[in-house]
């Protein structure tokens, strides 16, 4: 299985600030990575997929990154609503797997 | 916009059978641009992917619960389902359905997910 690494696991900022969360995997994965936004007790929602591609209807606030094994997500400048559990997921090979989770808090 | 609905008992018994239901509006599951699929996950942990399934009725598993996994479709009642054999404490999770769109696999519409508790 392919391993995906987020770090941090957790991170404390304010409004406005920019942000970045990294997701590494344990093998070459070219942009096979989407990420998700998940709200306590609410379904995830996907933000970026292949990497860098913007999902419709999501702030462009909001962006992606990289290929091969690092991967990035960036928030431009925080809002109160960004403040959520971020998950970034694989899915180059069967099993399709996640990162364990990355929870952005308010500082 | 395509909705998801989750449906099914919120507790099972210790070896016997999960089953769910995931009911689909505003969307069909015999789309040719699509997958359909299961993921849990289980209270305070991460996201565990567990199969999807095509409107053919192709399926892919994730190994470590393909044994014990069936995801089908029924077309002419616009839903797909989730069996899980023998389950164990450990299969206590929220489970969602999610659909996934064949450019990178991504999941990009989800059901508001139910709590399954494996008890006696």
């Amino acid at each position: 299985d392919i391993q995906m690494t987020q770090s941090p696991s957790s991170l404390s900022a304010s409004v406005g600030d920019r942000v970045t969360i990294t997701c590494r995997a344990n093998q070459s994965i070219s942009t096979y990575v989407n990420w998700y936004q998940q709200k306590s007790g609410k379904a995830p929602k996907l933000l970026m997929y292949g990497a860098s591609s913007l999902q419709s209807g999501v702030p462009p606030r909001f962006s992606g990154s990289g290929s091969g094994t690092d991967f990035t997500l960036t928030v431009s400048s925080l809002q109160p609503e960004d403040f959520a559990t971020y998950h970034c997921q694989q899915t180059y090979s069967n099993p399709y797997t996640f990162g364990q989770g990355t929870k952005l808090e308010i500082k | 916009q395509v909705q998801l609905q989750e449906s099914g008992p919120g507790l099972v018994k210790p070896s016997e059978t999960l089953s769910l239901t995931c009911t689909v509006s505003g969307g069909s599951v015999s789309s040719a641009s699509y997958y359909w699929s299961w993921i849990r996950q289980p209270p305070g942990k991460g996201l565990e992917w567990i199969g999807y399934v095509y409107y053919s009725g192709s399926t892919n598993y994730n190994p470590s619960l393909k044994s014990r996994v069936t995801i089908s479709v029924d077309t002419s009642k616009n839903q797909f389902s989730l069996k899980l054999t023998s389950v164990t404490a450990a299969d206590t999770a929220v489970y969602f359905c999610a659909r996934v769109y064949s450019i990178y696999d991504s999941f990009d519409s989800w059901g508001q997910g139910t709590l399954v508790t494996v008890s006696s």
